[in-house]
Formats: C-alpha cells, structure tokens, sequence
C-alpha cells in the first residue's frame, strides 16, 4: 500500500521567504512521487516529479524538491516566495493509482 | 493541443437526483482516470480506464456510482440517486504510457447535493 501524508493543511509565508511545504511517503516499492499545484477555479498543474533517477527534482516557477530515501521525505522549496505562488499543493504517490495527500494551502503575506 | 476537459463545471442538485459528470480526456491518452475531493480532505482515486475497459474501480464508494467509457474516448460518471455526502469536487485526468506517469488533470466538477 502507498500513501503520502502532507505536515501543515496551512502554511503563511512573507513574500521573499523560503517556502517549505512537507510531504512524507510510505511504499512498499520505490515510489512515483509528484506534486501538483491548484490556483483558484483551475484544475492540478504538474510542479515536477520523481522517477527514481536524480534525488533533487527541479520544477517550474523555481521549486524544487528533494528525495530522502532515509527519511522517506519529498519536501517542496522554493528559495523565494511571490504572490503569484499562493495556492493549494499536494503530494502524490502513484503505483497503479495515484495517491494523495490531503493539501497545503499556501498564503503569501506581501 | 487541448487539455482535459469536464463539463459541467458546477452542478447543485437535490438529494435523489440524479447527475452525470463527463470528461473528455487528451486525445491518444488511454489512461482515464476519476478522483473526489469532499471538501477539506484529500483527493481520493476512484476509478482507472484503460481504453474502454475498467482497470480498476476499487475506489468507487458504492453501486450508485457508475462509470463509463464507450468507445475509449470521453467517460461518464453518472450518480444515482444522489446523496448529501456525494457533495465535493470530481476531477478526470488522463495519461498515456506507463500507468506511473503523469497524470493531466481536468479543472473539476464541483457537486452540490442539497
């Protein structure tokens, strides 16, 4: 069985800071692992993924995220917050389905 | 080339109705899938096609659910009767290839069941 559990349905940041939005994973095999990001009234874009080749994925918009085999961890960053990131994300695990986690919603305090 | 799409965007109706949510997935991707959100919690998977065939519908929540897809290209997910816990936002995606690609996601239906 696969799952993600995402630490904090809420997180504020001040424009400018380090963005940081947890995610942590179970699997029984080596994981698929995504995030995807929901702006208001629009549907799941793709911030990048991991298919087990190089363990710091870059996305678009300048996230990126980190595989932690040891810490079974896939934590999303971004060095710099802007306002145009204030959105809800999720972390996902696929095997034969895609499972996910239950959201961050991200706020950007100007 | 055009995204996934769903239709319709809102629907409300009253307990005992009932409502069919359609999506149209890219064109080529044989992998369609359908997922819930109830509101707050996470999304949940409820059923994969491959083409027109069912690959897996263990997520479906119970036999008022049904879903289709003739012909390998649009689905259905037709909800009958519906109930107030239906309530929540239904999203289609799609994808070609392996199975543990990415997935392209439809902007959503959101049900209202009063």
């Amino acid at each position: 069985a696969q799952s993600v559990t995402q630490l904090g349905s809420h997180v504020s940041v001040s424009e400018g800071a380090l963005v940081l939005l947890r995610c942590n994973y179970s699997s029984s095999v080596p994981p698929y692992l995504f995030w995807y990001v929901q702006y208001p009234n629009q549907g799941l874009q793709l911030l990048l993924k991991y298919t087990s080749a190089a363990t710091l994925v870059k996305g678009i918009n300048g996230f990126e995220a980190e595989f932690k085999k040891s810490e079974t961890s896939f934590h999303l960053t971004k060095p710099s917050a802007h306002m145009s990131d204030a959105a809800e994300y999720f972390c996902a695990v696929t095997n034969n389905d895609m499972r996910f986690g239950a959201g961050t919603r991200l706020t950007v305090k100007p | 080339e055009a995204g996934v799409t769903q239709f319709p965007s809102h629907s409300v109706i009253e307990k005992g109705q009932t409502v069919t949510l359609r999506c149209d997935p890219i064109s080529g991707h044989d992998n369609l899938y359908w997922y819930r959100r109830v509101m707050g919690k996470e999304i949940k998977f409820l059923l994969h096609f491959v083409k027109e065939s069912k690959q897996d519908e263990s997520g479906m929540p119970n036999n008022r659910f049904l879903a289709e897809r003739t012909g390998g290209t649009y689905s259905t997910l037709k909800v009958q009767p519906a109930e107030l816990e239906d309530s929540g936002v239904y999203f289609c995606a799609s994808s070609q290839g392996q199975v543990r690609g990415e997935q392209f996601f439809g902007p959503g239906t959101r049900l209202t069941v009063l």
